[in-house]
């Protein structure tokens, strides 16, 4: 089945600055990857996703970028705000029923 | 705000008693997942409905536990004589059919401890 590996586990970034999360994926059927925001206590929110006919989507600060050849894809966040600060998952879509395979998750912490 | 819920959202339970979960899915969705979660960990996939249809159960889903979508509506997860190793966030989610069927859209979760 499919793995999925992230790094790093933990981020932490100044206000305003970049932050950028790395996943591979072992499943080259896999085709839709989506990135999930955890905040304490909630469940997971989508907030991008991208599917394999596509290298690239952006949708205001956040860009992710995918690369099948390699089975890597990638989150950037753009001038981060404290708000930003959550657990994030990057995932694959088994084509199976579409059950989603996450990865461990980034603790992304964003300093005023 | 029509997203999934699912109550309760906290739940203590002794070690040896049931519990029974209940998840409803955005209307009109006719697949529904439920995932579990510990501590630190990304969810793990349990199970999958496609209506009211159980299609596909995880090896992590013990004999124990049982999951039910009877009218393809809500779902109900119980777990029979609970460990301490139960103890988790349970999430469900749900999906339309059609050209968005990827996209998975989960409530809050239902947080389990096991005493």
């Amino acid at each position: 089945g499919e793995n999925v590996e992230q790094h790093p586990s933990t981020l932490s970034v100044q206000e305003g600055d970049s932050a950028v999360i790395k996943c591979t994926y072992s499943d080259s059927a896999s085709n839709y990857f989506p990135w999930y925001k955890q905040e304490l206590g909630k469940g997971p929110q989508l907030i991008i996703d991208i599917r394999s006919n596509v290298g690239e989507k952006k949708d205001q600060r956040i860009a992710v970028t995918l690369n099948k050849t390699a089975k890597h894809f990638s989150l950037h966040i753009t001038e981060t705000q404290p708000e930003d600060s959550a657990v994030y998952f990057c995932a694959a879509t088994e084509t199976s029923y579409d059950k989603v395979i996450f990865g461990p998750g980034t603790s992304l912490s964003v300093i005023p | 705000d029509t997203g999934v819920s699912q109550n309760p959202r906290h739940k203590i339970t002794k070690r040896g008693q049931n519990v029974t979960f209940r998840c409803d899915p955005i209307s009109e969705h006719n697949r529904l997942y439920w995932y579990r979660q510990t501590l630190g960990q990304g969810p793990e996939f349990l199970t999958y409905f496609q209506n009211e249809a159980q299609l596909e159960k995880s090896r992590l889903l013990s004999d124990r536990f049982s999951a039910e979508r009877p009218k393809g509506s809500f779902s109900t997860l119980e777990i029979q004589r609970t460990e301490q190793g139960d103890s988790a966030m349970y999430l469900c989610a749900s999906s339309p059919l059609g050209d968005h069927s990827n996209e998975q859209f989960f409530g809050p979760g239902t947080r389990l401890t096991v005493l």
